[in-house]
Formats: C-alpha cells, structure tokens, sequence
C-alpha cells in the first residue's frame, strides 16, 4: 500500500545516455510533482501536472521532459544526461484544495558517470 | 533564489532536551508547511499553519508562525533519538497557489 511510489531507486549511467524514472500515486490526487534535491540537500520543484495538464515548469533544460499519461502517473525521461544531473529526484503528488500538503516518493537517486 | 531559509543548518542535541528550528521567507503566504526527512527517504509532511494562524501544536510539535517578521519556527519537545533527520519549512506563496517552496533544512541530531 505504497502511496507514492518510484522506479528505479538508484539509477547509474553514464553521460549522454537517456533515461527514465517512473513514478505512481494510489491516492487519488490531482496534482503530482517532480523534485529534485542535490547533494547539499536543496530540493527544488521541476514540474507539476494537474490532471495530466502541466501547470509548473520551472527553469529546467529541455532535456527533461515529464510525462503524464494519467493523473495517478508522471514520468520523466531525460535526455542526453550530464555530470550536473547527478541528484536524488523525488516525485510527490497532493489533492487540490488540501492547502497543498504534499506526499512524497521514496526518492531516485541518480548517479551520472 | 529560495522561498525559506532555515537556521540553524545543524543542531545536536541530547536526548529529552527541546530542540527548535527557525524559517524565514520573503514574499506573503497562503501557509507554511514543515516536513520531516530521514536519510535516505523522501519528506514526509509534519504540520501547516495557514497565515491567519499563530501557533498549531501536533502532538511533541508546536510551530509559530510570525508573518510581519515573514518567519516561523518549530519546536520539538523531549527529543528522541528517532527524531534525528532534515527539517525543511515549505511555504505556499499567495501568488502561486500551485507550488510549495522549501527552504535549505535543518539536520537535527539526537544524542542518546
């Protein structure tokens, strides 16, 4: 009965390569997110999808593209990866009209080499 | 640049002693949010306070939130050892009603 969940937890590739992270959420939720966190912890909004409509995109380089086939998934594939990419990526999702408290993923740690 | 800050950016304390963890933010707020994060696991959400509230308790929890000074703190009484983890404050800004912007966290470590 995970909540929020993502795939795969650890990711290792090298640069140039392609790649995807896969995120669910069984709550119900209109709206889900991606985050990412860097080494010194600082966790920042990507992207947000409202019922499959994507309503945040922050200033993030167009090799990152999200994906919502429904709104209980988003994706996020990234092309073309980087040494600077190198981060714990969390996916979260929250109900509209809850003030926005939001439910997190486990995190995917991606490692580029 | 960030929505919160957070000071101080570790504290070690001992166990059963109170700890307590300061954010500040710039810009007005629908509310603020405070998470939790244990290594290596995502955040996991502890309390809001809208901005017409001053002080929510949940539990071991209290949170101030003060917005003429745009600052709000957590206090966490009688510390345990598994209260050891990252403390992020998260405000909603008024103007976005979409997004949440964390600030840079709070380590606390428990001493037994």
């Amino acid at each position: 009965d995970t909540a929020v969940s993502q795939t795969p937890k650890y990711l290792v590739t090298q640069m140039g390569n392609d790649k995807s992270i896969k995120c669910e959420q069984n709550l119900g939720h209109d709206t889900m997110y991606w985050y990412k966190q860097d080494s010194k912890k600082f966790l920042k909004i990507m992207f947000s999808y409202n019922n499959k409509e994507l309503i945040i995109n922050e200033t993030v380089p167009n090799r990152f593209s999200p994906k919502s086939p429904d709104k209980a998934h988003l994706n996020l594939h990234i092309n073309s990866l980087e040494l600077g990419d190198s981060a714990v990526y969390f996916c979260a999702s929250s109900q509209v009209g809850s003030d926005n408290e939001q439910y997190f993923g486990p995190g995917t740690r991606l490692t580029v080499t | 640049s960030q929505q919160g800050e957070e000071d101080p950016q570790a504290l070690s304390i001992q166990e059963g002693e109170n700890a307590t963890m300061n954010c500040s933010y710039k810009t007005s707020i629908n509310n603020l949010q405070w998470y939790r994060q244990n290594s290596g696991r995502g955040l996991v959400h502890l309390i809001l306070i809208r901005s017409n509230e001053r002080e929510k308790h949940s539990g071991r929890l209290r949170v101030t939130l003060d917005t003429s000074k745009k600052s709000s703190s957590l206090l966490i009484t009688a510390s345990r050892a598994a209260d050891t983890a990252s403390y992020f404050c998260a405000t909603a800004p008024y103007s976005s009603a979409s997004k949440i912007i964390f600030g840079s966290g709070t380590r606390l470590s428990i001493r037994p």
